[in-house]
């Protein structure tokens, strides 16, 4: 069965802009969280979405955000862009979550680059 | 809270060396544990996992096991290859913490 697919995989954005990042879980994944790859601080969970409902929030600015749809797919968004956005955002989905024993899988991941 | 601390990177092995990247952790409750790998311009895949004390997680060559006493999860192979060459993480999933504590994540070089 098809992977996760997260678009786009590559952008680049102007300081100040916004940006929208769209994952696809997995056929049948109710459970999509974000994660947020830089060579700085690594890999930081963003937030967890299940059955539509943010159900777990890292310590981000609330400059981020994000949603999921009836259908699971979900989107995060990230307001007044600064260089330090810069980083790999990574998607990753399950069938109800890491707290159930799951295994999650993740994206390839969008590569934001902020000028 | 929650914390991973990983090896420092990077490694560099000739082909069929062994190979060890150390892990301990510190969490509350009782954690579950994982091993992901990125290959260069890809996302994470899951390697390895144990769920609980003195399980040991395997997979590709590549075992782990859970330590609950000296809060390690190393990560070894016997004899490695090329292909292996990529960054390996150590991860945590603790109670009803829905997310994943990643350590820093170790760079292997594989050498023919």
């Amino acid at each position: 069965k098809a992977g996760v697919t997260q678009t786009p995989r590559y952008l680049i954005k102007t300081r100040g802009q916004q940006v929208t990042l769209s994952c696809s879980p997995i056929s049948g994944h109710r459970s999509v969280s974000w994660y947020q790859q830089t060579p700085g601080q690594g890999l930081q969970f963003l937030f967890e979405y299940f059955s539509e409902t943010q159900r777990n929030k890292g310590n981000f600015p609330g400059r981020f955000s994000g949603r999921q749809f009836s259908n699971s797919r979900s989107e995060m968004n990230v307001s007044t862009l600064e260089l330090g956005d810069s980083a790999l955002y990574l998607c990753a989905s399950s069938f109800d979550g890491l707290s159930s024993g799951n295994t999650i899988y993740f994206g390839e991941g969008s590569w934001l680059t902020v000028v | 809270g929650n914390s991973v601390t990983q090896m420092e990177g990077p490694v560099t092995l000739s082909e069929e060396a062994f190979l060890t990247i150390n892990c301990t952790y510190t969490a509350t409750g009782y954690p579950s544990l994982f091993w992901y790998v990125q290959y260069p311009g890809e996302g994470l895949q899951l390697l390895l996992k144990a769920t609980k004390a003195d399980d040991k997680g395997s997979n590709k060559g590549f075992e782990a096991t859970y330590r609950k006493e000296t809060t390690s999860f190393h990560l070894e192979k016997g004899s490695v290859q090329v292909s292996d060459s990529a960054v390996y993480f150590c991860a945590l999933s603790s109670g009803s913490a829905r997310q994943l504590t990643f350590g820093s994540g170790t760079q292997l070089t594989v050498l023919p």
